[in-house]
């Protein structure tokens, strides 16, 4: 589990500001996945993302914007951050041969 | 797309008890179910999975059953303890082939109380 980890953990900013989130792990999985998480809905795909270069939408993408120039760093930007994206998002990360996927720690958005 | 549906949203149970999560799923072709558990606070981690070929799979006190036919699979967990409480997720994927393989789909989690 230490091989993924997130920044910041927690965030509070405004309505209308940019805000990036970051992933990075250690382990050279090739996929690496972004969830947010919202009482009463589970866990909702937002981004994926396959190898370096390689991005496509998840569930609920509108309103993010995600990269992946390197294998180990997935970053998530809100790009005009909305109050109804306050949540909590999940970084996770798998092998390419292997179905596990593994969390990060999450990190708390608060959009005020 | 895949579509998955967990019931109860919660469950309280008393502690020794047996605890029962259902879950079904829309797409035929999703062949792996994992079931993650969460403590507050925390990040998901897997407890136990199972695929397509396979209709049942047990881990100590721990069991998952699947049934393709109907389109459901269920955690069963034996003589609960206080640290089995937690919040449920199951989910279901697909391993096939090209940029959607591992992607997996939610339930909306159930929330276990193992009262002592």
């Amino acid at each position: 589990d230490a091989g993924i980890t997130q920044s910041p953990r927690y965030k509070i900013t405004e309505t209308g500001r940019q805000v990036t989130l970051m992933c990075h792990q250690t382990w050279s999985h090739s996929y690496m996945f972004w969830y947010r998480q919202d009482l009463g809905h589970g866990l909702r795909l937002i981004y994926y993302s396959a190898a370096a270069d390689i991005t496509d939408k998840g569930e609920v993408p509108d309103g993010y914007v995600v990269s992946r120039s390197k294998t180990e760093n997935f970053p998530l930007t809100l790009e005009s951050a909305t109050r109804s994206q306050t949540s909590v998002y999940f970084c996770a990360s798998k092998a390419g041969y292997k179905e596990t996927q593994y969390f990060g720690p999450g990190t708390r958005l608060l959009v005020l | 797309g895949e579509n998955v549906e967990q019931h109860p949203s919660t469950l309280s149970v008393q502690e020794g008890d047996s605890a029962v999560i259902k879950c079904t799923y829309s797409d035929s072709a999703s062949n792996y179910f994992p079931w993650y558990k969460q403590e507050l606070g925390k990040r998901p981690q897997l407890i136990i999975d199972i695929r397509s070929n396979v209709g049942e799979k047990k881990d100590q006190r721990i069991a998952v059953t699947l049934n393709k036919t109907a389109k459901h699979f269920s955690l069963h967990i034996t003589e609960t303890q206080p640290e089995d409480s937690a919040v449920y997720f199951c989910a279901a994927g697909s391993n096939a082939g090209g940029t959607s393989y591992g992607k997996l789909t939610f339930g909306q989690g159930t929330i276990l109380t193992v009262h002592p």
